[in-house]
């Protein structure tokens, strides 16, 4: 079955730093997310990408944050100047449709902010 | 506000014996809602979903109940086994600038006792 992949699993950074979180969609599909997860509480919805724009983003979506799909596979999520409230587990998604079905996540990467 | 909220934090069940894990939402106008199961350390799963033309919904060992009358959505796991053991969201849907955007519930730890 075909699943969305994300790189790298953890990464470790010094407050300050940016990070580029990267995301392979399923090949097919046309609408990618972000979301994200701080330890212990809920998914969280960050931003939803579609035709090389934004479509959504939520309040958590600030300037510090941006995406990109630089070519026909890699979906990426720049986090510019990272903050120790940063630290949390990002999720990447991808949909074939932009009707109500079911996303498709990735396993994640683990960022720590330190 | 739109919100998604789960009654039970954790559950435990004896393996072999049937689950019901419980989901209130707040929007009325909601039609499209997912379970999704967490495994630690991976990202979300889909498990099974319901459209609000339908009040129940059959996959393989699980059920799905909507309720829209109270706002309430059930997840069933019959006769569960140890690899049920994980936390279980759900999320509803709304589409948002053209592309799809999911609430999540808090979560049920669900834990199958041998």
């Amino acid at each position: 079955e075909p699943e969305v992949t994300q790189t790298p699993s953890h990464q470790v950074t010094q407050m300050g730093q940016e990070v580029i979180l990267r995301c392979v969609p399923i090949s097919n599909h046309l609408y990618f997310y972000w979301y994200r997860q701080i330890l212990g509480q809920k998914v969280e919805f960050l931003v939803s990408f579609y035709n090389n724009e934004i479509s959504e983003k939520s309040e958590i979506f600030d300037d510090q944050f941006s995406v990109e799909r630089p070519d026909g596979s890699n979906f990426t999520l720049k986090i510019r100047s990272t903050k120790l409230e940063d630290s949390a587990m990002y999720f990447c998604a991808s949909g074939n449709r932009a009707k109500k079905e079911k996303l498709f996540f990735g396993s994640g990467t683990q960022l720590s902010v330190l | 506000g739109e919100s998604v909220g789960l009654h039970l934090p954790t559950l435990s069940v004896q393996e072999g014996d049937n689950s019901i894990i419980n989901c209130a939402y707040s929007n009325s106008a909601s039609d499209y809602f997912i379970w999704y199961k967490q495994e630690s350390g991976k990202g979300p799963q889909f498990i099974i979903d319901i459209r609000s033309n339908m009040d129940k919904r059959q996959g393989q060992r699980v059920t799905v109940l909507l309720n829209k009358t109270v706002k309430h959505l059930s997840l069933q796991i019959a006769a569960t086994q140890p690899g049920d053991s994980a936390v279980y969201f759900c999320a509803e849907s709304a589409l948002i600038g053209g592309a799809q955007k999911l609430v999540f519930g808090q979560g049920t730890r669900l834990t199958i006792n041998p």
